[in-house]
């Protein structure tokens, strides 16, 4: 698997950007990277994925460098809603979830 | 979006019955749906990957015959824990990959929280 890894826990101001980092050292060069939320006791929320050029929608933006080694999701204007633990996966064959980062997003 | 439900959203149970959990997938058709378990704060464990119209492939450690996976459909999936007990009390989660959509992204249902009295 191409393991991730990502800080156990960050802190954000509301209002703030939330940069949120994932090391992929592994990925091969047509993996894709996905970013997916949970909030307490519910499914997995799907935020963005990209493979090589940096990638934005309605909820996040993804930089990832160009060497594809890592990558960070951006949160523009946290909200206390987007607390919540933030995993990054490197898509292979299925998506193996990593303790991701848990973001709490503070008034 | 794509969509996926599962059913029931929680179910107790008492021990040594079995339990039955159902994942649709609602706007699309998926070929290959995955069954995940998630204990208190802990990450979510992939259990198998099912696809359409074929045996299930289990993880290391997942027995198969306690964790009956059935894909009978492109758009359903089902999860039956046998002879449950109380250790198999966890959120279970399915997901359902849109082979349409780019890098076959998978998509969660809200998961069902089984408690094994």
């Amino acid at each position: 698997d191409a393991k991730t890894t990502q800080p156990t826990s960050m802190d954000c101001a509301e209002g703030r950007a939330a940069n949120l980092p994932c090391n992929h050292s592994t990925i091969s060069g047509n993996e894709y990277v996905y970013w997916y939320r949970q909030i307490h006791s519910q499914g997995p929320q799907y935020i963005i994925h990209g493979l090589k050029n940096n990638e934005t929608n309605e909820m996040a933006s993804l930089i990832i460098t160009e060497d594809r080694k890592s990558s960070t999701l951006i949160l523009p204007h946290a909200t206390l809603r987007d607390t919540a633990v933030y995993y990054c996966i490197v898509l292979r064959n299925d998506m193996r979830f990593g303790a991701g980062t848990r973001l709490t997003v503070k008034p | 979006g794509a969509v996926v439900s599962q059913h029931p959203s929680w179910v107790i149970c008492k021990s040594g019955t079995s339990v039955k959990i159902e994942c649709r997938s609602l706007d699309f058709q998926a070929t290959t749906m995955f069954w995940y378990r998630q204990f208190p704060k802990q990450s979510l464990m992939l259990m198998a990957t099912s696809n359409e119209g074929s045996k299930a492939t289990y993880e290391q450690g997942v027995e198969k015959d306690k964790f009956l996976i059935n894909h009978a459909s492109l758009t359903l999936s089902t999860l039956t824990v046998t002879s449950a007990h109380p250790e198999d009390s966890s959120f279970y989660i399915c997901s359902a990959r849109d082979l349409s959509g780019r890098g076959g992204e998978q998509f969660f249902g809200p998961g069902t929280r089984l408690t094994v009295l």
